[in-house]
Parts: structure tokens; sequence; C-alpha cells
């Protein structure tokens, strides 16, 4: 089975400065790693993926996130935050490589950034 | 691009009464349909897997007789709370995918249900 860890709660950034939102997994297989964000009230929006290929991937709104085999993590990371980046984020994994194979999110981590 | 539309966006029920949130792709036809419900501080937790046209598997720990879900349609999935109570109350979000290589999930925007 699957899972995701999500280790912060809460993460608070200076706007201007960068961010990181840290996620670990655990599956049997190849990683099928995602990340997406809430906004209250909201459904969750996509901002990238990593299916195969380069370790750094590029997403929405200038995210990105770096894909570590050795350290099973996906951490998401912004050169530069923005207040208008807070949000809810969520890691999330998937054991099979189709997208209706089961999508199992982590715990989810609130970004705050102030002006 | 994909889009999955849920209704109703927010609903107010007294205990005891029965509840249906539908979920439709309004421009893909979605094989799978995931039922989601995220409790309050954040955790969104996985609830049953919807094939069109079988029986949805449910999550360990998830009451099958409680929340009955339906997706008797390539485009519509339903998710009906039954006898709802008050910890019931949470928010609840259906995705929708295809086979179809390793397409991104698309999420509805969610339905709020409050039982009174």
């Amino acid at each position: 089975a699957q899972s995701v860890a999500q280790p912060e709660d809460q993460v608070n950034v200076a706007e201007g400065n960068p961010l990181t939102v840290k996620c670990t997994y655990s599956v049997s297989g190849n990683p099928y790693l995602f990340w997406y964000v809430q906004y209250p009230n909201r459904g969750l929006q996509f901002l990238l993926k990593y299916i195969t290929g380069d370790n750094l991937v590029k997403g929405s709104y200038g995210f990105e996130a770096e894909f570590n085999k050795s350290q099973t993590s996906f951490h998401l990371k912004k050169p530069s935050a923005l207040v208008s980046d807070s949000a809810l984020y969520f890691c999330a994994v998937r054991g099979g490589y189709y997208n209706t194979d089961k999508l199992i999110f982590g715990t989810g981590t609130r970004l705050q950034v102030f002006p | 691009g994909a889009v999955v539309s849920q209704h109703p966006s927010r609903v107010i029920c007294k205990s005891g009464t029965s509840v249906k949130i539908e979920c439709r792709s309004l421009d893909f036809q979605a094989t799978t349909m995931f039922w989601y419900r995220q409790f309050p501080k954040q955790s969104l937790m996985l609830m049953a897997t919807s094939n069109e046209g079988s029986k949805a598997t449910y999550e360990q720990g998830v009451e099958k007789d409680k929340f009955l879900i339906n997706h008797a349609s390539l485009t519509l999935s339903t998710l009906t709370v039954t006898s709802a109570h008050p910890e019931d109350s949470s928010f609840y979000i259906c995705s929708a995918g295809t086979v179809s290589g390793a397409n991104v999930l698309t999420f509805g925007a969610g339905s709020r249900l409050t039982v009174l």
C-alpha cells in the first residue's frame, strides 16, 4: 500500500523568500507523485507531477519539486513566495501508471506567506 | 481542459435524512471516479473508488451502507449519505479519471454537508 507523509502542519514564510513544503512517500513499485493546492472551500488544483524523467519537475505558478529516490522525498519549492501562494498544499502518491489507480493524499500543509 | 462538476456545493439537512451529491464529468468520459472526505484540520481521506457499471470499492473503515455510491454512466457518479448524523458533516470531494495514460485526475469543487 502506498502512503505519503507531510511532516509540517504549517509553514510560514515571508513574501519574497524561498519556500519549501516537505513530502516523503512510501510505495512498493514505481512512485507517481503529485502536488495539489486547495484554496478555502474549493476543490483541488493540480500543481505538478513526477512520473518519470528529470528529478526536478516544474509546475504551475512558479512551483517546482525535486524527486529524490534515495530519500523517498518529493519536496515542493518556490524560489520567491507570494502572499497569494497562501493555501493548503497536498502531496499525493499513486501506485500505478494510470489515473484510474488510487491516489492517496498526505495530511496537507498550510502555507502562510506574510507580506 | 477536463472539467468535473459537483452538486450541490453546500447542503444543510436534518439528522436522519439522506443527502445525494452528484459528480459529473462534463467533457470526458470518466471510467473511474473517486470520492474523498475532507475532515476539519485538513486531511483528505479516500472513501471509495467507483468504476462505471460496477460496485464501488470502499476503503477500510468506510461504511458502504452509510455512504452509497452509484456510477451508472460514464459521466455521472453519486454519493448518497443515508440517515445522516452530525458526525457526517464534512467536505466531500469527487474526482474523475480515464484509462488514458498518466493523465492527472480532475477534481470537483467539493460539497460541504452540514447535518443539524
